[in-house]
């Protein structure tokens, strides 16, 4: 089955460095995988969305890789702030349908000033 | 843009109660939306896909007539926890899909914390 892999334990920066967080995954092929910020009590919130045919995208202090041959797909943050903390998730979509996305279970990030 | 309201937030009721959960997406129409669980520190976890004017979709393992989903406008959906138990206290999420095409982004609610006494 398919299975999605984020690092559960947080990771701690120091304000200013970038930060970057794994997303594996394992049993298929998706044709394109999105990150979600997400913060205590709320729903996610959409970041960004990355292709299949696509190794990268940014959107301002983000950066997305998508490494299909690896089945990994990293996510940068630049300059980091304290802001940036919370906890970041990443999903694909599900093999039996493009609009279902699974979802891996998320790795918080704390930035120290 | 792409703004969804979900309520209420919160919810403690009795054992045996039935819920319901307001999904709405406020400035753009949603065909789709979903309904997701989430434990403390873990995934989210899909429920169902509801379609406008259609029977929801479940996943595998959700029974369908202990969380009954209604679809009825473009704009709306909602989740009933039928005689609710403590085991069905958990945060429940919606999202709604702009647009009617996949490689979308899923617009999600703040969700509702339900404790169920």
């Amino acid at each position: 089955s398919q299975k999605i892999e984020q690092n559960s334990e947080a990771l701690n920066i120091q304000e200013g460095k970038t930060a970057t967080l794994t997303c594996n995954y394992t049993n298929y092929s998706p044709a394109y995988l999105q990150w979600y910020r997400q913060d205590p009590g709320r729903g996610p919130v959409f970041l960004l969305l990355i292709r299949e045919n696509e190794k990268e995208k940014r959107k301002e202090r983000l950066k997305v890789t998508f490494d299909t041959t690896l089945k990994q797909s990293l996510f940068h943050i630049t300059a980091s702030q304290p802001a940036d903390s919370a906890t970041y998730l990443c999903a694909l979509a599900g093999m039996d349908s493009s609009y279902k996305l699974i979802f891996g279970s998320g790795t918080r990030l704390l930035v120290r000033p | 843009g792409a703004v969804v309201s979900q309520h209420p937030s919160r919810v403690i009721c009795k054992s045996g109660t039935s819920v319901k959960i307001e999904c709405r997406s406020l400035d753009f129409q949603a065909t789709t939306m979903f309904w997701y669980r989430q434990f403390p520190k873990k995934s989210l976890m899909l429920m169902a896909t509801s379609n406008e004017g259609s029977k929801a979709t479940y996943e595998q393992g959700v029974e369908k007539d202990k969380f009954l989903i209604n679809h009825a406008s473009l704009t709306l959906s909602t989740l009933t926890v039928t005689s609710a138990h403590p085991e069905d206290s958990s945060f429940y999420i919606c999202s709604a899909m702009l647009g009617g095409n996949s490689n979308q982004p899923q617009h999600f609610g703040d969700g509702t914390r339900l404790s169920i006494l």
